[in-house]
């Protein structure tokens, strides 16, 4: 069973700042992983997907990286902003299945 | 392209009393949906998977009696809540797959109050 994990759970930062945040996996066997955005009260928003041959994708500030063999996805936000602020969720995607972590909660202070 | 809608956006029905939650792809065929429910400061938990014209897949623990799941059209999923109580509250939200790609499209999701 897939099991993905999203570490820290909560990350605040002054804006400005680049933001850094880290999701693992423990089933390399995965047709892809997705990272969404989710603010407080609404459903996902998708912000990048990353199929299993690639190793990252980027999207104006965001940049998100694949490491299968390790288990292991970084979504990087430069610059950060106070719109910036939500919970990320990632996402793997395996067996036509998709398992998400339970998140990281970014406060950007202005 | 690619868009999902739900309806209605919350809901609030009394304990004991059934609800319907309508999910729907509005410009593509969408071969798969799923069914997700989400609790406060918590992940999405897939319920159940179904595929236009057969019997949903329910994930181990999810009630297929309780959490009724019907997808008779290509564009058109529905999760119907029996006998809804207070501990069935939460956020529940749809996506939908077509045949020709992995990815899923997820709706606005459902927020459900049972009083």
């Amino acid at each position: 069973k897939q099991e993905v994990t999203q570490i820290p759970a909560a990350l605040s930062v002054p804006e400005g700042e680049n933001l850094v945040l880290n999701c693992s996996f423990t089933d390399s066997a995965i047709y892809n992983l997705q990272w969404f955005r989710q603010d407080p009260g609404k459903g996902l928003t998708s912000l990048l997907l990353i199929q299993s041959s690639q190793r990252e994708q980027t999207s104006g500030r965001l940049n998100a990286s694949l490491d299968k063999s390790s288990g292991r996805s970084t979504l990087y936000i430069a610059a950060s902003q106070p719109g910036d602020s939500a919970t990320y969720l990632c996402a793997a995607l395996d067996d036509y299945k998709l398992s998400f972590g339970a998140g990281t909660t970014v406060t950007v202070r202005a | 392209g690619a868009v999902v809608s739900q309806h209605p956006s919350w809901v609030i029905c009394k304990s004991g009393t059934s609800v319907k939650i309508e999910c729907r792809s509005l410009d593509f065929q969408a071969t798969t949906m799923f069914w997700y429910r989400q609790f406060p400061k918590q992940s999405l938990m897939l319920m159940a998977t179904s595929n236009e014209g057969s019997k949903a897949t329910y994930e181990q623990g999810v009630e297929k009696d309780k959490f009724l799941i019907n997808h008779a059209s290509l564009t058109l999923s529905t999760l119907t809540v029996t006998s809804a109580h207070p501990e069935d509250s939460s956020f529940y939200i749809c996506s939908a797959r077509t045949g020709s790609t992995y990815e899923q499209y997820f709706g606005p999701g459902t927020r459900l109050t049972v009083t």
